[in-house]
């Protein structure tokens, strides 16, 4: 069972260059969020998705765009990294509503911008 | 503003030790309370999930309990084993002003347990 899947696992980017990290969850959910952890600061929300064809802000979504290709993807984009971008980036999904339902996570992107 | 926290930050113990793991929260209106494990290198993985209207939840030997009125709750591992060393978050679930349902995260606490 693959579950919510990120790619890449690794990456070095330096600053002013672009990425996207990509997100895909094979469990039919229709919730999908972005999230970075860094040292000292827990999990923040940068954007999430609530269903197909809809995205919102969340907690620090400066700098940041994203994509909801289909139920299945989600994707994050970074036009031009700076190194405060540099962190662990996860993805989680959800079916139904987050006050009822666990959050399934992928095993993270950690990103270095030089 | 709604704000997660988890002291101590680490905690280092022997093999065998019944451990209580502590989250406090400053507002009392949330929908769950969630605890997650979290391996080195690895995601979150959901442990046990407490409705508001409920007290506590257990699964094997963790057991989660919820004090909504005082903000509190405690992850209870009981026999401990190298096995559980990583760091656990607690989260709650709470609707902020003006916006959709959202997770909170504290800032984890990492367990070690020593053989």
């Amino acid at each position: 069972n693959a579950g919510v899947t990120q790619t890449p696992k690794f990456q070095v980017l330096k600053t002013g260059q672009s990425m996207t990290l990509q997100c895909a969850q094979d469990m039919n959910h229709n919730s999908m969020y972005w999230y970075r952890q860094d040292p000292g600061m827990g999990l923040r929300l940068i954007y999430y998705s609530a269903s197909e064809g809809t995205t919102d802000k969340g907690e620090v979504p400066n700098g940041y765009n994203v994509s909801r290709l289909n139920k299945r993807e989600f994707s994050l984009r970074l036009e031009s990294a700076a190194p405060s971008q540099t962190s662990v980036y996860f993805c989680a999904s959800i079916e139904g509503q987050l006050a009822k339902n666990i959050q399934y996570f992928g095993a993270g992107t950690r990103l270095s911008v030089l | 503003k709604q704000e997660v926290t988890q002291i101590p930050a680490a905690l280092s113990v022997p093999e065998g030790e019944n451990l209580v793991l502590n989250c406090s929260f400053t507002d009392s209106a949330i929908y769950n309370l969630q605890w997650f494990r979290q391996d080195p290198g690895k995601g979150l993985t959901s442990l046990l999930l407490i409705q508001s209207s409920q007290r506590e939840q257990t699964s094997g030997r963790l057991n989660a309990s919820l004090d909504k009125s005082s903000g509190r709750s405690t992850l209870y591992i009981a026999a401990s084993q190298p096995g559980d060393s990583a760091t656990y978050l607690c989260a709650v679930c709470h609707l902020p002003q003006g916006g959709s349902e959202k997770l909170v995260f504290g800032k984890g606490m990492k367990l070690t347990v020593n053989p």
